[in-house]
C-alpha cells in the first residue's frame, strides 16, 4: 500500500496548547517521515523530518514521535502560536526516485488567541 | 534557497481548451515535479523528472502530459482542459536533502 494515512482533518487549539496531528502508513519500505507547513497561498515547506530508527526528534516546539512497530508516527506542537496556524502533511519516502514522496491528506490548524 | 517561478499564477479557462503552465528553477537542480493540491486530497503526484527529455509517470497523469527540453523548464500540459483538472499546481524541484522538496508559490487553474 502507497497510503499515508493523516488525521484529524482539521484541528482547532487554544494558544498555549499541545496540537497532536497522527499519521499511519502501511508500506514497509517507507524509510525517511517528513513532514511540510503550508501557510495560505504559499507552497508547502518542510519543517522536520524522521528516519524510522529514531524513536523522537525535536525541533524547538515541534516534536516527532515514531512508533515502527506500529507504523505510526505524530507531530506534536507545543505552546501553539496563532503563527502555527497552517495545514501540515506528513509525508513518506521510500528512497526510490529521489524526492517522490507520498503525501497524507493534510491536517488544516487554527490556533486560536 | 531554490528560485522556482511558476507561471501563470492564475487562469480561468472553459472545458476542452488546451493550458500550459510552466516552472522555471535558478539552481540547476536535476529532479522536478509537478503535484496537484485538492481539498480533502492532499497533494498528488502527476508528473516527475529527472533530467532533460526523462520524465515519468505519478499517482495521477491522465489527461497531462510534461516536457523538459531545458535544465531549468519544467511544463505542464493539459490537452484538453476538464473540469476536474480545476485545482492549485505546484511545482516542486527535489534539493538533494533527503525527504526535502522545495516548492514554487501554485498556480490556481479554474476550469469552467
Amino acid at each position: 500500500q502507497q497510503q499515508v494515512k493523516q488525521s484529524p482533518q482539521s484541528l482547532i487549539v487554544q494558544k498555549g496548547g499541545i496540537s497532536i496531528i497522527n499519521c499511519a502508513y502501511e508500506n514497509t519500505a517507507f524509510d525517511y517521515f517528513p513532514w511540510y507547513q503550508q501557510f495560505p497561498g504559499k507552497g508547502p515547506a518542510l519543517l522536520i523530518a524522521i528516519r524510522p530508527d529514531v524513536s523522537e526528534k525535536k525541533e524547538g516546539r515541534f516534536t516527532i514521535s515514531f512508533n515502527k512497530s506500529a507504523k505510526q508516527f505524530s507531530l506534536h506542537i507545543m505552546d501553539s502560536q496563532p503563527g502555527d496556524s497552517a495545514t501540515y502533511f506528513c509525508a513518506a519516502d521510500y528512497g526510490g526516485s529521489q524526492g517522490n514522496l507520498i503525501f497524507g491528506k493534510g491536517t488544516k490548524l487554527s490556533v486560536k488567541p | 534557497d531554490a528560485g522556482i517561478t511558476q507561471s501563470p499564477r492564475h487562469k480561468v479557462t472553459e472545458t476542452g481548451t488546451p493550458v500550459t503552465l510552466r516552472c522555471h528553477q535558478t539552481e540547476n537542480h536535476r529532479y522536478m515535479y509537478w503535484y496537484r493540491q485538492d481539498p480533502g486530497h492532499g497533494l498528488r503526484l502527476i508528473h516527475y523528472s529527472y533530467g532533460v527529455k526523462d520524465t515519468d509517470k505519478g499517482e495521477v497523469s491522465d489527461g497531462y502530459s510534461v516536457s523538459r527540453s531545458k535544465t531549468e523548464d519544467f511544463l505542464l500540459t493539459l490537452e484538453s482542459a476538464t473540469s476536474s483538472q480545476t485545482s492549485v499546481y505546484f511545482c516542486a524541484i527535489s534539493t538533494g536533502t533527503r525527504g526535502e522538496l522545495f516548492f514554487g508559490e501554485g498556480s490556481r487553474l479554474t476550469v469552467l
